[in-house]
């Protein structure tokens, strides 16, 4: 079946360091990938997204690409601030049109002054 | 602006009684969906609907049941069956297919005393 894997966390880098944070999937046919954040008691608000093999979504310095031959979506940013400190989400739309998006467990980050 | 509000933020109730957790969206979404967080872990699905008046189980229904009779609300009761009723929900909506990925709102806290 169609699953999602992250690294896991947490995840602990200092201000202005690299961020990378791992994704793979299991999926048949080409669904569309997703990053989502989730700051400290809040709902998840949609980072960015890529629907075909070769996308690279960006927002706010993130980025990532889909790479359909390491079937990975990985997540990087250049230099982070301690407010990216949250829980970031990998996900996938389900095959078979169903609509359901599956999601891995998410790896938080901490970024430290 | 469009969006999705879950009420209230935080939610408290006795043990033994039903509790029923609301969500409103006017992104004139067809898909609505519900999601339970507990601390430290990823998202685990328990009802989902893809159109008016037809509602599915998700992966831990038990002890949960929903209605959707307005394509804006589907909201979400919590039953005295429902063993371990304390965590964090979050409701979810996105168009048929879901391939722009999901709109989530805040989240509601349920604490069971």
């Amino acid at each position: 079946g169609d699953s999602v894997t992250q690294m896991e966390g947490p995840v602990t880098l200092s201000e202005e360091a690299f961020l990378t944070i791992n994704c793979t999937y299991t999926a048949t046919g080409y669904p569309s990938l997703f990053w989502y954040v989730q700051y400290p008691g809040e709902g998840l608000q949609l980072l960015l997204k890529a629907t075909k093999a070769d996308d690279k979504g960006s927002n706010k310095g993130f980025e990532a690409t889909y790479r359909k031959e390491t079937t990975s979506f990985h997540l990087e940013k250049g230099s982070v601030q301690v407010s990216d400190s949250a829980v970031y989400f990998c996900a996938l739309t389900r095959s078979g049109n169903t609509g359901k998006l599956i999601f891995g467990q998410g790896t938080t980050l901490q970024v430290k002054p | 602006d469009g969006g999705i509000t879950q009420s209230p933020k935080y939610l408290f109730r006795k043990e033994g009684q039903n509790v029923t957790l609301s969500c409103e969206q006017n992104l004139n979404h067809d898909a609505m969906y519900w999601y339970r967080q507990d601390p430290g872990q990823g998202l685990r699905l328990i009802y989902y609907s893809q159109i008016v008046n037809d509602f599915q189980k998700g992966d831990i229904a038990e002890g949960y049941s929903v209605s959707r009779e307005k394509k804006e609300s589907f909201p979400l009761t919590v039953t005295s069956a429902q063993k371990n009723p304390t965590a964090f929900y979050l409701c979810a909506s996105s168009e048929q297919g879901a391939h722009y990925g999901y709109t989530f709102g805040s989240g509601t806290r349920l604490t069971v005393v």
